[in-house]
């Protein structure tokens, strides 16, 4: 079957760094996605991992093990503004996305 | 740029009545994507359009139908509701290119079906 596996809930200090981890398996693999969703709100896209290794993108990075079935998506310089869910997806064979269900980050003063 | 919109924002809805939930983009975009969201589960697939004039089933179809007369609209419709539909509904699209298919979202619609 397909399945992705992420913590449901996380919390970390305002200006630190948080590593969230997911594991996934799925019938073929076409890239692994990223999304943060504010509570009440829509999805929207961080990143996007199709080869090994890491990405970098401002205060965020993913990395990616397609050996491992394992990507991370990394927030350095927490603010209280990433205070949200934060979604992993990996896209199958037919293109289609399987979700996670979302790690919750709770940021502290 | 509107980008995605969703309508209505939340409905209240009699179990047994229809509705369809209305999602228009304005991105030009090949594909389009109907979820549902409900709590402690990841975003389940409802149906998919790759393109204007097909359709096609995704995880959780039973229950829902939609249609891809154009390019921008992709409605959702419930024929006769049933509580467990109850959910968050969120409408993507994405360009159709397969190989870096990001997916935007619209707002989404909370309907609770009583």
């Amino acid at each position: 079957g397909q399945n992705i596996d992420q913590p449901t809930e996380m919390t970390a200090t305002e200006g630190a760094i948080v590593q969230i981890n997911c594991t996934y398996q799925t019938s073929g693999f076409n890239g692994l996605f990223w999304y943060q969703q504010h509570a009440g709100e829509a999805p929207t896209f961080l990143s996007y991992n199709v080869l090994d290794g890491l990405e970098e993108k401002g205060r965020f990075s993913s990395f990616l093990s397609r050996s491992k079935g394992y990507s991370y998506l990394l927030l350095k310089e927490l603010q209280m503004k990433d205070s949200a869910s934060y979604l992993c997806a990996s896209m199958d064979s037919n293109y289609q996305l399987i979700w996670g269900a979302g790690t919750k980050l709770i940021i502290k003063p | 740029t509107a980008g995605i919109t969703q309508a209505p924002t939340s409905q209240i809805l009699a179990a047994g009545r229809s509705m369809t939930l209305r999602c228009t983009q304005d991105m030009r975009h090949n594909a389009m994507y109907w979820y549902r969201q409900d709590l402690g589960l990841g975003l389940r697939l409802i149906h998919y359009s790759n393109t204007a004039g097909t359709t096609g089933k995704g995880e959780v179809p039973d229950g829902y139908s939609v249609s891809r007369a154009n390019t921008d609209d992709f409605p959702l419709t419930l024929a006769s509701a049933v509580p467990s539909q109850t959910s968050v509904y969120f409408c993507a699209s994405s360009d159709g290119d397969l190989s870096t298919d990001t997916q935007y979202f619209g707002p989404g619609t909370r309907l609770t079906v009583l």
